[in-house]
């Protein structure tokens, strides 16, 4: 099976603009989380997609928010860059909502300036 | 407040030896812990989860031990090698919660 697929890979943004990512996971795979990984803070957990619906969220402010699709590819969207928003953004998925075995793609590397 | 610390930044081995590294959490009750490797550039890869009644885990090289009572678990890589290099990152589930936290990783380097 392919992995975990996300685009793009690389992204350079302005100020105050808005930046949409997106994440295929794994065939089958029907749960999708979303994590930003900063040098600063490390992995943190953005918010969990299983089956269309938001499942659970972290502690960021409202300008993150995401979406999942039917066929379980999800994307994620951030409004109003700021330049702490500068970050790896990592997809991951897993098979049920009751797996604890996650699959991370390779990443978006998100710059703003 | 919760919190994950993985007992240093880096850690540096000579190939052939044990490369043992630490997580240690506090205010948690975790069901699951996972270990993660990561490598530049790359998404973090999934190596071993443990159940909180489980002491100990094995895989290959690999073995993973988990203390509730002194709130750590230590991941032991044996006969190390340079292709181990990389960071390796605990995360903690707890009952409760439906999120993985992360630590903020140990990076190893295995000298040859």
């Amino acid at each position: 099976k392919a992995g975990v697929t996300q685009t793009p890979r690389y992204l350079i943004k302005t100020r105050g603009q808005q930046v949409t990512l997106s994440c295929s996971p794994i065939s089958g795979h029907r749960s999708v989380s979303w994590y930003q990984q900063t040098p600063g803070q490390g992995l943190q957990f953005l918010f969990e997609y299983f089956s269309e619906t938001q499942r659970n969220k972290g502690n960021f402010p409202g300008r993150f928010s995401g979406r999942q699709f039917s066929n379980s590819r999800s994307e994620m969207n951030v409004s109003t860059l700021e330049l702490g928003d500068s970050a790896l953004y990592l997809c991951a998925s897993r098979e049920l909502a009751t797996s604890y075995e996650q699959y991370f793609g390779p990443g978006t590397r998100l710059t703003v300036t | 407040s919760q919190k994950i610390e993985q007992n240093s930044e880096a850690l540096n081995i000579q190939e052939g030896k044990t490369a043992t590294l630490t997580c240690n959490y506090t205010n948690y009750s975790p069901a699951y812990l996972q270990w993660y490797r990561q490598d530049p550039g790359r998404g973090p890869v999934f190596l071993l989860l443990i159940r909180e009644n489980e002491k100990e885990k094995r895989k290959e090289r690999l073995k993973v031990t988990f203390d509730t009572t002194l709130k750590q678990s230590l991941f032991h890589i044996t006969a190390s090698q340079p292709a181990d290099s990389a960071t390796y990152l605990c995360a903690l589930l707890s009952g409760s919660a439906r999120q993985l936290t992360f630590g903020s990783g140990t990076q190893l380097t295995v000298l040859p």
